[in-house]
């Protein structure tokens, strides 16, 4: 089946200690992207990729960081400069290519919790 | 400027009405693309349905049904006959031609009462 795996489903974690999302796609898409979304919010942007090892910042890149090491994998480390790291986390891919569809697909999405 | 509008925060009716989300977009694109996307409890997006600005013809899928207008810059959804199944968060996207990601307007929750 093809799609977007996100892993683990629920993460916890210390304050202060830095812990990596993992986002891995097998719909040859070229574009992946990072979202964050708080309780009764809507999404908003931490990263996003349209090329192996190229990245942009979003909206909100502060205390994240992102590798686009292989087309299929995008992993996002909060670190903890993140002051307010617990939230859900939402990955996204979408092919770039022209004539082919182009809306985004995501991943079931993690649910970050610092104590 | 590049943006998406949903301008109801939440819905609220009781089964069996019908229901319309709406979504006001602004580009100066000539080429662009517009999404719903419905995300239930479960939290995952779910990509319900992608139009190009060159196709204003309205949409119908069951009980679903989009209403795009160009000439008013929106693209509103319709859900008939609601089920307690329809209660979700939903999002309305925009993709121009120029851009690398798509723009998602702030959603609207739909909360559908037995």
């Amino acid at each position: 089946d093809g799609g977007i795996t996100q892993s683990p489903k629920y993460l916890f974690r210390k304050e202060g200690q830095n812990v990596t999302l993992s986002c891995e796609q097998n719909l040859n898409h070229d574009a992946m992207y990072w979202y964050r979304q708080d309780p009764g919010q809507g999404l908003r942007l931490i990263y996003y990729s349209q090329i192996v090892n190229d990245f942009q910042k979003g909206d909100i890149a502060e205390g994240y960081s992102v590798s686009r090491e292989k087309k299929e994998s995008f992993p996002l480390t909060v670190t903890s400069a993140q002051k307010n790291p617990t939230a859900f986390y939402l990955c996204a891919s979408r092919s770039t290519q022209s004539g082919v569809y182009n809306e985004q697909f995501f991943g079931p999405g993690t649910r970050l919790t610092v104590l | 400027a590049q943006k998406v509008t949903q301008a109801q925060t939440e819905i609220s009716v009781v089964e069996k009405e019908d229901v319309t989300l709406d979504c006001v977009y602004e580009t100066r694109d000539t080429t662009y693309y517009l999404f719903w996307y419905k995300q239930p409890p479960s939290g995952e997006l779910v990509f319900l349905i992608r139009r190009n600005s060159f196709d204003e013809q309205n949409e119908i899928s069951g009980r679903y049904s989009w209403n795009f207008q160009k000439s008013t810059s929106s693209f509103n959804f319709t859900i008939t006959a609601s089920q307690v199944v329809d209660s979700a968060v939903y999002f309305c996207a925009l993709l121009y031609s120029s851009a690398s990601k798509i723009i998602f307007g702030s959603g609207t929750r739909l909360s559908i009462r037995p």
